[in-house]
């Protein structure tokens, strides 16, 4: 069975505070996606990586970085957490076939994140 | 203006109704996702496709490539099915996912 795994279902952190969010695939996957969901807004994009310690910015960089430094894991981090980063974090991964087309994506349970 | 538009939004319906969910798309895409979130859950991929018809139990998806458009239907709903419906496109080359605001439906017994 597939498996997108991250590392807490819910995380409360004070403001200012550093802030790793960890994510592992166990489908030798080439890509690896981290995104928040709120409310009327959907799903945004804040990183990808498309192979090791390669990565892009998405829609919503600003506040986040990541690190990709194995295939398997993919963490995104939050270098001084802010009340507006409260939010639904959910990591992805897909499997690049070709250029141009890449396996259905699989996602973890998320991770519910309070900055307080 | 968002690249991927839903409809409805939100959807109420009986136990046993025929549902469709609608999504249009602005773009030329290599392919689109129908995804299913459950509440507190994460998100699982129902349908990935790039043309034509595909069936899963008793969900079908559809797609006409020419008029940028898919439907998620659902034949005899039931309460299970309540779910949050996010439509997904993968646009050229790149491999993100471009994400419509989702449709929540409720299935009433």
């Amino acid at each position: 069975d597939v498996k997108v795994t991250q590392s807490s279902r819910y995380l409360v952190k004070r403001t200012g505070e550093k802030v790793f969010l960890e994510c592992v695939q166990d489908m030798d996957h080439e890509n690896m996606f981290w995104y928040r969901q709120d409310p009327g807004l959907g799903l945004r994009l804040i990183y990808f990586s498309y192979d090791v310690k390669m990565k892009e910015k998405g829609d919503i960089p600003e506040g986040y970085s990541v690190s990709r430094e194995k295939k398997e894991r993919f963490s995104l981090i939050l270098e001084s957490a802010s009340t507006n980063q409260t939010s639904m974090y959910l990591c992805a991964s897909s499997l690049k076939l070709s250029l141009l087309w890449t396996t259905e994506a699989f996602f973890g349970q998320g991770t519910r994140l309070t900055v307080v | 203006k968002n690249e991927v538009e839903q409809s409805p939004q939100n959807l109420t319906a009986q136990e046993g109704e025929f549902i469709t969910i609608n999504c249009s798309y602005s773009v030329g895409i290599s392919a689109l996702h129908w995804l299913q979130q459950h509440p507190g859950g994460g998100i699982v991929s129902l349908f990935m496709l790039s043309s034509g018809k595909k069936k899963h139990g008793r969900l079908i998806a559809t797609i006409n490539i020419q008029e940028k458009h898919s439907s998620l239907h659902i034949t005899a709903s039931h309460p299970r099915d309540s779910a949050v419906y996010i439509c997904a496109v993968t646009l050229g080359s790149n491999y993100k996912l471009t994400f419509g605001k989702g449709t929540l439906l409720t299935v009433n017994p």
